[in-house]
């Protein structure tokens, strides 16, 4: 069974920078194209970006509201991938959840941004 | 606001079947065959019920059927029971790699 858990979340500062991580267990990780999914309180859910396997090029691509701010990365030897947020804004304030590819979610990981 | 529009609520008795519509516009939801569903139970991780439009991932009970039609896409629940009582998002591929969802449905068993 693939399981995801989300870490690193908590409450920041505007302006302030946080790493999120996802450890993934049950699956071949490397094989596995990943994807960051927000979900702010009483709205839906919104595309944050998605990395894909090295053997497919390891590209990412980022929804709006993360270009130019947020980074994901992976590191396959730890089967885990990276949400490296900066900049962050009130409006970043959500749950987010990592995902293989929309396929596997995990339970989520709350982010708060507030002074 | 989301890019895909659903319905706020709704509801069924056991028993009973229940269809949530989610709407979109020719670049997405009508422009695309990669439109998915899922159910979030509070506390639980949100889980894949359809892809594709109509097809079920391994477990997920036949009672779940997807359709689309035009602009709109439909997850129709069939035989309601207690454990179908979850919130349900739809999602549809955008030009590729982006990935636009709906607002939500949250679905009473009465």
């Amino acid at each position: 069974e693939v399981q995801l858990v989300e870490s690193g979340g908590g409450l920041v500062k505007p302006g302030g920078s946080l790493r999120l991580s996802c450890l993934v267990s049950g699956s071949t990780f490397s094989n596995d194209w990943m994807a960051w999914v927000r979900q702010a309180p009483g709205k839906g859910p919104e595309w944050v970006g998605r990395i894909k396997s090295k053997s497919a090029g390891g590209a990412t691509h980022y929804g709006a509201p993360a270009k130019g701010r947020f980074t994901i990365s992976r590191d396959d030897s730890r089967n885990t991938v990276y949400l490296q947020m900066n900049t962050l804004q009130n409006d970043d304030t959500a749950v987010y959840y990592c995902t293989t590819d929309l396929w596997v979610w995990g339970q989520g990981i709350l982010v708060i941004v507030s002074s | 606001q989301s890019a895909l529009t659903q319905p706020p609520s709704a509801s069924g008795s056991p028993g009973q079947s229940v269809a949530i519509s989610c709407t979109g516009t020719s670049s997405d939801v009508g422009g695309s065959n990669y439109v998915s569903w899922y159910q979030h139970r509070p506390g639980k991780a949100p889980k894949l019920m359809l892809y594709e439009i109509t097809k079920r991932p391994s477990g997920v009970p036949d009672r779940f059927s997807g359709s689309k039609s035009a602009n709109t896409a439909s997850l129709t629940i069939s035989g309601l029971q207690p454990e179908d009582e979850a919130d349900y998002y739809c999602s549809s591929y955008v030009g590729g790699d982006n990935v636009v969802f709906g607002g939500g449905t949250k679905l009473t068993v009465l």
